[in-house]
């Protein structure tokens, strides 16, 4: 059965530091999507990708961030300058209109 | 604003006891309701979605019925390994395609 994927699982940084997240997101999904998860809160949405741009966003999503679809197959988010808040579980997740699928997730953690 | 409420927060049940866990919504206009489990660590693992009320699916041991303000999970006769946090999350109508998530209730089995 086909899965998401993400690389790397874990990822230490220093504040400041620019971090790049991957994803392979299941092959014949159109929908791709970034949330995260700080540690004992809820699964929060970043933002939406569809037809290779951006269709939705939250208040998260700032210009810290940005995604990239660089190549077809893999998703990627970059955080530009990491601040401390920035630690948690960052989960892809590829889809169709009503139904999405979650990778594994990459723990950034910032120091 | 769209809220989505999951109670207990916690839940210890014996092997084989029969419960069910509760998603209220506060939605403007229901487009679906997911059910997702997450194990420690891990990615949610998409497990059903319901769209109108009066709909149940099942899988295994788990089934999720929707009423026009609620979801239930039933889980009958669970298993150790039915142990995990089980996320519900509600997709508005509208044009927005960003699920609200709650926060979880964590299920533990005990054998």
């Amino acid at each position: 059965e086909p899965e998401v994927t993400q690389t790397p699982s874990h990822q230490v940084t220093q504040m400041g530091q620019e971090v790049i997240l991957r994803c392979v997101p299941i092959s014949n999904h159109l929908y791709f999507y970034w949330y995260r998860q700080i540690l004992g809160q809820k699964v929060e949405f970043l933002v939406s990708f569809y037809n290779n741009e951006i269709s939705e966003k939250s208040e998260i999503f700032d210009d810290q961030f940005s995604v990239e679809r660089p190549d077809g197959s893999n998703f990627t988010l970059k955080i530009r300058s990491t601040k401390l808040e920035d630690s948690a579980m960052y989960f892809c997740a590829s889809g169709r209109e009503n139904e999405q699928y979650f990778g594994p997730g990459t723990r950034l953690t910032v120091t | 604003e769209d809220q989505v409420t999951q109670s207990p927060e916690a839940l210890r049940l014996q092997e084989g006891e029969s419960s069910s866990l509760n998603c209220s919504y506060t939605v403007s206009g229901l487009r679906g309701l997911f059910w997702y489990r997450q194990d420690p660590g891990k990615g949610p693992e998409f497990l059903f979605t319901l769209y109108s009320a009066g709909e149940e699916k099942e899988k295994e041991r788990l089934k999720a019925t929707l009423t026009k303000k609620e979801s239930f999970l039933h889980i009958t006769a669970p298993k150790p390994e039915d142990s995990a946090t089980y996320l519900c999350a509600a997709l508005a109508s509208g044009g927005s395609y960003i699920p609200t998530f709650g926060r979880g209730t964590s299920l533990i089995v005990h054998p």
